[in-house]
């Protein structure tokens, strides 16, 4: 049963464009996300986090919504560019500002930013 | 600064040998993680540790085993190996009170024939 979830494996937008990548998630208990890059034959990156009190956080060229009701957020990155291109990891946990032990991974998405 | 560092980066092991993934950390964090990658999936959870002395099964314990001796060192063991326990291992590690943020190591690519 998977409580993350990334319903789209894969992304391809233009430089210079938005990039939006969705997740979902099913457990209410979660209240704080992370997105998390990956580039090939490297480990995963943290990029960004929102805690559940809040429904948007920035960073740059990189933002995340947080809809409770829904359960659902989304990373947007705009303007999007080549060194972009990686896979995305959504995870979720559970506790206290996500103090919780065990984080909860999606699939990823993989974006491919074209120039 | 080196950060998590894992080794093998590449193993092929045959079907019932046993092996150790190293996994060492230099930013004297409490928190340290096993996580393997199936092709296709996401991250899933093999072992925890809050400390040295310290350890606790994720999600996909079976098969492994850890230790944490040391705040610096958490070993991954794989005994019996198995073929499905090809996959990429990343080790990863975090301080205490920091919200979720993990610090990953390159990954080993282990693949059991």
């Amino acid at each position: 049963d998977q409580q993350v979830k990334q319903n789209s494996p894969s992304l391809s937008v233009q430089e210079g464009r938005i990039s939006i990548l969705n997740c979902d998630y099913t457990n209410s208990m979660f209240d704080y996300f992370l997105w998390y890059k990956k580039y090939p034959a490297e480990g995963p990156t943290f990029l960004i986090s929102i805690s559940s009190i809040k429904d948007k956080n920035e960073d740059g060229r990189f933002t995340v919504f947080l809809n409770k009701s829904a359960k659902h957020l989304s990373l947007h990155i705009v303007p999007s560019q080549p060194g972009d291109s990686a896979v995305y990891f959504c995870a979720a946990s559970e506790g206290p500002q996500g103090g919780s032990e065990k984080l909860v991974f999606g699939k990823g998405t993989k974006l491919t930013v074209n120039p | 600064n080196a950060g998590v560092t894992q080794t093998p980066k590449f193993r092929i092991l045959k079907i019932g040998q046993s092996m150790t993934l190293q996994c060492t950390q230099d930013m004297n964090h409490n928190y340290m993680y096993w996580y393997r990658q199936d092709p296709g999936m996401g991250l899933k959870l093999i072992y925890y540790s809050v400390g040295a002395g310290i350890t606790d099964k994720g999600e996909v314990p079976n098969g492994y085993n850890v230790s944490r001796s040391t705040t610096e060192d958490f070993p991954l063991r794989l005994e019996l190996a198995a073929p499905s326990q090809t996959s990429v291992y990343f080790c990863a590690s975090r301080s205490q009170g920091n919200t979720g943020e993990l610090f990953f190591g390159e990954g080993s690519r282990l693949t059991v024939l």
